[in-house]
């Protein structure tokens, strides 16, 4: 049971490149989320998704996209990516229960650089 | 405006000692509230949550302990090890269902469990 998965890991990029991250779970999760995290500033929601086929805005949302085309993928792009992208991205999913503690569970991040 | 606040970045502990991590929060519709732990190069894990309507849960060596007079909320570590040394993330969740039920995040506390 791999849980959520992301790829890449690491990339490294140019000012203006585009790329897209992918994140996969394999729990049926219904909620996705897009976070990212850099020092002193904690984790910030940049987008997420409660079902399949939908997406909304959270926290950091520009400067990126995101698309939920099956229940089990959410992914994440940059079309021109800058240096303030330069950061550690987190993906979560949880069950998004309407009672009970909405509990994450998380991928163990890409490593973005932005030259 | 911080709805989750950790005011202490960071938090050193003797090993066999307690170590408590504290939160505060500002909004009063939160339903539940959780602590996640993360080791540096992973994804957060969660660890405890506890229900508004309680004053305390605990799990093996974590008790979390909720003051909603005070808006105030401790995870108690006992005794510390030095595998307990993370980041911990308090976070807050908001109820309800679709785009509404969202968690808040705090900064974080460094917590460094000294052999």
């Amino acid at each position: 049971n791999a849980g959520v998965t992301q790829t890449p890991k690491f990339r490294v990029l140019k000012t203006g490149q585009s790329m897209t991250l992918l994140c996969a779970q394999d729990m049926n999760h219904e909620y996705m989320y897009w976070y990212r995290q850099d020092p002193g500033m904690g984790l910030r929601l940049i987008h997420y998704s409660v079902g399949e086929g939908t997406t909304a805005k959270g926290e950091v949302p520009d400067g990126y996209n995101v698309s939920r085309l099956k229940k089990q993928n959410f992914l994440l792009g940059l079309e021109s990516a800058a240096p303030s992208q330069t950061s550690v991205y987190f993906c979560a999913s949880s069950y998004g229960r309407l009672s009970g503690a909405n509990v994450l569970t998380f991928g163990a991040g890409s490593r973005l650089t932005v030259l | 405006d911080q709805q989750v606040k950790q005011n202490s970045p960071s938090l050193s502990v003797q090993e066999g000692r307690i170590s408590i991590l504290n939160c505060d929060y500002t909004n009063s519709m939160f339903d539940y509230f959780l602590w996640y732990k993360k080791y540096p190069a992973e994804g957060p894990t969660f660890l405890i949550s506890i229900s508004s309507i309680k004053d305390k849960n605990e799990d093996g060596r974590f008790t979390v302990f909720l003051n909603k007079s005070a808006k105030h909320l401790s995870l108690h570590i006992v005794p510390s090890q030095p595998g307990d040394s993370a980041v911990y993330f308090c976070a807050a969740n908001l109820p309800g269902g679709g785009n509404n039920r969202k968690l808040i995040w705090g900064l974080g506390t460094s917590l460094a469990v000294n052999p």
